[in-house]
């Protein structure tokens, strides 16, 4: 058990739909990281949240969007779904971003998508 | 653009053998941080190995070592005396100071017995 939450473990979901991701780091970390695991595209780096703002873009799509709250928890927002945004998303935390302190990347289980 | 290419997508180890994992990866930066994740069939993602670009030393985690040469941007894998446990899926990873995270696609290692 890494100490990083994920809810829910599965999502199934129709095409044109919206849904909400949610995580939970361990606690004492301020960063959060999503990623995308689809078998065509691999793991993708999506968005990095520390403290509360976002730090770091990758492939996030603009009908993506993430935020994370005051609590440190974080939420990952899906909206107009299509078939290819089935996949396996995770959420990790850290204690620091960039290249000081302990870099340690601690992933949750993750969230299975699947879209009709 | 960063890139990490692991070219070998499936690989087979006996059970007790020594088995290496290539990772190379392509940047222009000389500060960041590379890693290897394990990811059984349960998914999760596991840290196995860390090396920070500016210790020449390379990292070693129990039977776990790494084999890091900086100006052939090459980072590979040895796992000594494998055990079916070790078999998972294996990504090379890229983290530079702007939090950029670059995965490999992966290395399938199959144990047997």
């Amino acid at each position: 058990d890494s100490g990083v939450t994920q809810t829910p473990k599965h999502l199934i979901t129709a095409t044109g739909q919206r849904v909400t991701l949610r995580c939970s780091p361990r606690s004492g970390d301020l960063s959060v990281y999503w990623y995308q695991q689809s078998l065509d595209q691999g793991l993708q780096f999506l968005i990095h949240y520390y403290n509360g703002e976002e730090r770091a873009k990758g492939n996030i799509l603009e009908r993506f969007s993430a935020q994370q709250f005051p609590d440190l928890h974080s939420e990952l927002n899906l909206s107009s779904l299509e078939l290819g945004d089935s996949a396996l998303y995770f959420c990790a935390s850290s204690e620091a971003p960039g290249l000081a302190g302990y870099n340690e990347q601690f992933f949750g289980p993750g969230t299975r998508l699947t879209v009709l | 653009a960063q890139t990490v290419t692991q070219s070998q997508p499936e690989m087979s180890v006996q059970e007790a053998e020594t088995v290496t994992l290539s990772c190379t990866y392509d940047t222009s930066e000389s500060d960041y941080y590379l890693f290897w994740y394990k990811q059984p069939p349960s998914r999760q993602m596991i840290l196995v190995i860390r090396q920070e670009a500016y210790k020449q030393q390379n990292a070693t985690e129990n039977r776990f070592s790494v084999n890091f040469q900086k100006a052939a941007k090459s980072f590979s894998l040895k796992i000594s005396d494998s055990q079916l446990g070790d078999a998972a899926m294996y990504f090379c990873a890229y983290k530079n100071r702007d939090d950029k995270i670059i995965f490999g696609k992966g290395t399938r290692l199959h144990i047997l017995p």
